[in-house]
């Protein structure tokens, strides 16, 4: 069974650093890996997604995140972070063969201006 | 288009009633997903409809949970005999699947059961 891991309930930042979310997973075949964010009393929206091809793929509002095999990590990055990026990220992983989209327990990014 | 339409948006009940929520997909997604999701917690898988067909369903949810995907277009998740503990944000999404692999959620239901 697929399984995903997000090893920091926080990471907080100063504005214009860079940040890293980290996520790391399990499954038994190829996986399909993706990263949503949910704002304070917003919906879940997708962010970006790793299907195939590039390990490096980019995303909205200027995210980025790297797939890495012989690691299981799928990090997300950005090069300087908005205090409007202070939001819960969620990983998230399909096992290819099975739909069933299982989901990380989050990571709170807070950007302190 | 629309979006993934819940109602309702909260639903508050007395322990031991039944609740059912209905989530109304993006018209043209043909798979649907239910979870749950507690505070500061990531959404918990719960079941799955490839069009009307209901592929697979949690082993952590119990006999009292159901759900439908009648003519492949909405769906209704009906909880029987509520219990404190099912008090959540349960939450809808669709997708078109591959290659696009896209989940739009819905604003979800908040349940609490009193």
């Amino acid at each position: 069974a697929q399984s995903v891991a997000q090893p920091e309930d926080q990471v907080n930042v100063a504005e214009g650093n860079p940040l890293t979310v980290k996520c790391t997973y399990s499954v038994s075949g190829n996986p399909y890996l993706f990263w949503y964010v949910q704002y304070p009393n917003r919906g879940l929206q997708f962010l970006l997604k790793y299907i195939t091809g590039d390990n490096l793929v980019k995303g909205s509002y200027g995210f980025e995140a790297e797939f890495n095999k012989s690691q299981t990590s799928f990090h997300l990055k950005k090069p300087s972070a908005l205090v409007s990026d202070s939001a819960l990220y969620f990983c998230a992983v399909r096992d290819i063969g099975d739909d069933k989209i299982i989901f990380g327990k989050g990571t709170r990014l807070h950007i302190l201006p | 288009d629309t979006g993934v339409s819940q109602n309702p948006r909260h639903k508050i009940t007395k322990r031991g009633q039944n609740v059912t929520f209905r989530c109304d997909p993006i018209s043209e997604h043909n798979r649907l997903y239910w979870y749950r999701q507690t505070l500061g917690q990531g959404p918990e898988f719960l079941t799955y409809f490839q069009n009307e067909a209901q592929l697979e369903k949690s082993r952590l949810l119990s006999d009292r949970f159901s759900a439908e995907r009648p003519k492949g277009s909405f769906s209704t998740l009906e909880i029987q005999r509520t219990e404190q503990g099912d008090s959540a944000m349960y939450l809808c999404a669709s997708t078109l699947g591959v290659p696009n692999e896209k989940l739009f959620f819905g604003s979800g239901t908040q349940l609490s059961v009193l």
